[in-house]
């Protein structure tokens, strides 16, 4: 167990629409990443949150957006869904940043 | 932009076999992470490198860095059924404390058949 909990474990939405996916972090870790991992691939850095801010990001278009709160939990938004944004999506959270990542167990996400 | 390179991508081996997984990368690196994923679940961290010559052990997994080679090892020693899961290595850079995130290899997926 690494105390990193994410919602829902599984979810089906249709090409176009929009989808919240959701992380509770380690009390005290203030730095969330998330990461998309499609089937048979490594995982792939969306982006950062330290403090509630975005302060690091990787080749994902904007559509793909975040919020971390101050209770330790964080968001992952979608908007315009595409079939290939179907994957499992990973948060990971840390105590500070660039120390050692914790993961959640992730939500399969598909994309009809 | 940094590479993470895997190989072998998939390997079948007997019990009580030997056999290792090499993860090169292309640019300096401050930590490397070995992580295994059983399928349809999460990441699970097995080993954090975090220097030259770094060598950790756990049970029949053991893993080596070697920061001047970008070279980093994963040795399974004496397979058993269990350990069957697809390995990963990831690295991070500490660039001016930016958030890079970890850049992970392809995975490695083994198979240890009785």
């Amino acid at each position: 167990e690494t105390g990193v909990t994410q919602s829902p474990t599984h979810l089906i939405k249709t090409r176009g629409q929009q989808v919240t996916l959701r992380c509770s972090s380690q009390s005290g870790h203030n730095t969330v990443s998330w990461y998309q991992q499609a089937l048979g691939q490594g995982p792939q850095f969306i982006f950062q949150y330290y403090r509630e801010e975005e302060n690091g990001r990787g080749n994902f278009p904007p559509r793909f957006s975040g919020l971390q709160f101050p209770n330790y939990s964080s968001e992952l938004n979608v908007n315009a869904l595409e079939l290939d944004d179907s994957a499992l999506y990973l948060c990971a959270s840390c105590l500070q940043m660039n120390t050692e990542a914790f993961f959640g167990q992730g939500t399969r996400l598909t994309v009809v | 932009e940094l590479k993470v390179e895997q190989n072998p991508l998939f390997l079948s081996m007997q019990e009580g076999k030997n056999y290792t997984i090499y993860c090169n990368y292309s640019t300096t690196s401050d930590r490397l992470y070995w992580y295994r994923q059983d399928p349809g679940k999460s990441l699970e961290s097995l080993f954090v490198l975090l220097s030259n010559g770094a060598v950790k052990q756990e049970g029949r997994l053991m893993a080596s860095l070697d920061t001047k080679a970008r070279l980093s090892t994963l040795h399974i020693t004496a397979a058993v059924h269990d350990l069957s899961a697809t390995y990963f290595c990831a690295v991070d850079i500490i660039a001016g404390g930016g958030a890079d995130g970890l850049t992970f290899g392809k995975g490695t997926h083994l198979i240890i058949q009785p």
